[in-house]
Formats: structure tokens, C-alpha cells, sequence
């Protein structure tokens, strides 16, 4: 079955430091892999997107992704965290094979200290 | 930049009332979906829709709820009959055509109570 697995549920990292969320994805076919960002109380904000292509893909706001078939993984990262970058944040596969609706992991809520 | 509106922002409603949320996509897109968040869980997909039928819907998709395109522009999610367990957020989001992300709306909260 399709699902996306994001181990983290909390991550917590200071003000300037890097950051790695990690994703997961079950998917038998070429996975459409994206990453959304919401505030609380918000909506989803997309910040990168992989279709096809190179395996590193520039998004919104600093952050970067990279696509890695053999591992089945599509990890965010950011080199510097600022304060506002705290937030929840979704990756999601879309099933290509029909109607090309998302599966959605659970969320890694991100802390940022000052 | 074109983008997915919804209303209302947030609606209230008491137990087996029937809500209408309503979504107007981006006018040349073809392909509409509804999604549901509960508070503190995953965005879960509910149905997709196409060529002005329902293409697919997952299993939380039961007879109480339906969708409509009844003017072409806008697309609704109908409730017949709400349950405290409908309380989420409702995210709209619709698609251009094939390799096409999908754009979404900010989102209904809706409150059963």
C-alpha cells in the first residue's frame, strides 16, 4: 500500500543550526514527492516539489530537497534555521497510477530555540 | 497568481445540521479534490472529482457526504448530517491536467458541536 512515513514527530533545533526532516515513501511507481509547510491554524503552503529530473530540488524560503530512489526517501533540509521557520511540516507522494491524489505523512512539528 | 478560494473560513454547526462548504478553484483546472484534517492529526485525501463525477473517494467518503460543480466554477462539499467527528479542517485543492501539482485552498475549519 502507499503511505509516507515521517519518523520524527517533534523536532526541536536552536536558531542558526541545520536542519534534516525526514520522509519516507512507500510508492511502486515514479513518485510526484512534495513538501507543504503550515502555521497553526493555517493552510499548506508548498515549499518544493520533485516530478522528475535532478534529485535536488530548490524550493521556497532556503529550503532544499533531495530525492534518493535506492532509499525510498525525499528528506528536507535547510542550512540555517531562522525563528519563523517553526511550523509543521508535510511531505506527501501523489499516486501517479490514478487520480493523482496525495498521501500525506503525519507531520514533523519543528520548534526553533532563540 | 491565480489561487483556491474557500468559504466560509469557519463554520460552526450543531450536531445533524447539513453544511455546505464551498471551493471556487482555478478557472482552467480540471481536476478537484477535497481533503480533511483533524486537529493534530495528517491531512487524509476524501475524494476527487472529474469531468463533473467522482473519480475517487476514500472510505471516509460515506453517504453523508457528497460534491457537486453546479455552475462551473464552483465546487462544493456537502454534509448531510454532521457528527462531532466532522469537526476538521477542509482543505480544497484542484489540478490543471496530467504531471500537474495539485493548488490548495487556506481551508474551512468546521465545528460540530
Amino acid at each position: 500500500a502507499q503511505s509516507v512515513t515521517q519518523p520524527d514527530i517533534h523536532i526541536t533545533v536552536s536558531e542558526g543550526a541545520s536542519l534534516e526532516l525526514r520522509c519516507n515513501y512507500s510508492y511502486g511507481a515514479t513518485p510526484y514527492l512534495f513538501w507543504y509547510v503550515q502555521s497553526p491554524g493555517q493552510g499548506l503552503q508548498l515549499l518544493l516539489k520533485y516530478f522528475s529530473g535532478d534529485t535536488l530540488v530548490q524550493g521556497i524560503k532556503g529550503f532544499e530537497a533531495e530525492f534518493k530512489r535506492s532509499q525510498s526517501s525525499f528528506n528536507l533540509r535547510k542550512p540555517s534555521v531562522h525563528w519563523s521557520d517553526a511550523a509543521e511540516y508535510f511531505c506527501a507522494v501523489a499516486i501517479t497510477s490514478g487520480t493523482y491524489k496525495y498521501i500525506f505523512g503525519t507531520g514533523t512539528r519543528l520548534k526553533v530555540l532563540a | 497568481e491565480p489561487e483556491v478560494t474557500q468559504t466560509p473560513s469557519h463554520q460552526v454547526t450543531q450536531m445533524g445540521q447539513e453544511v455546505i462548504l464551498r471551493c471556487v478553484p482555478i478557472s482552467n483546472h480540471l481536476y478537484f479534490y477535497w481533503y480533511r484534517q483533524i486537529l493534530g492529526q495528517k491531512v487524509e485525501f476524501l475524494v476527487s472529482f472529474y469531468n463533473n463525477e467522482i473519480s475517487e473517494k476514500s472510505e471516509i467518503f460515506d453517504d453523508q457526504f457528497s460534491v457537486e460543480r453546479p455552475d462551473g466554477s464552483n465546487f462544493t462539499l456537502k454534509i448531510r448530517s454532521t457528527k462531532l467527528e466532522d469537526s476538521a479542517m477542509y482543505f480544497c485543492a484542484s489540478r490543471q491536467g496530467m504531471g500537474t501539482e495539485q493548488y490548495f485552498g487556506p481551508g474551512t475549519r468546521l465545528t460540530v458541536t
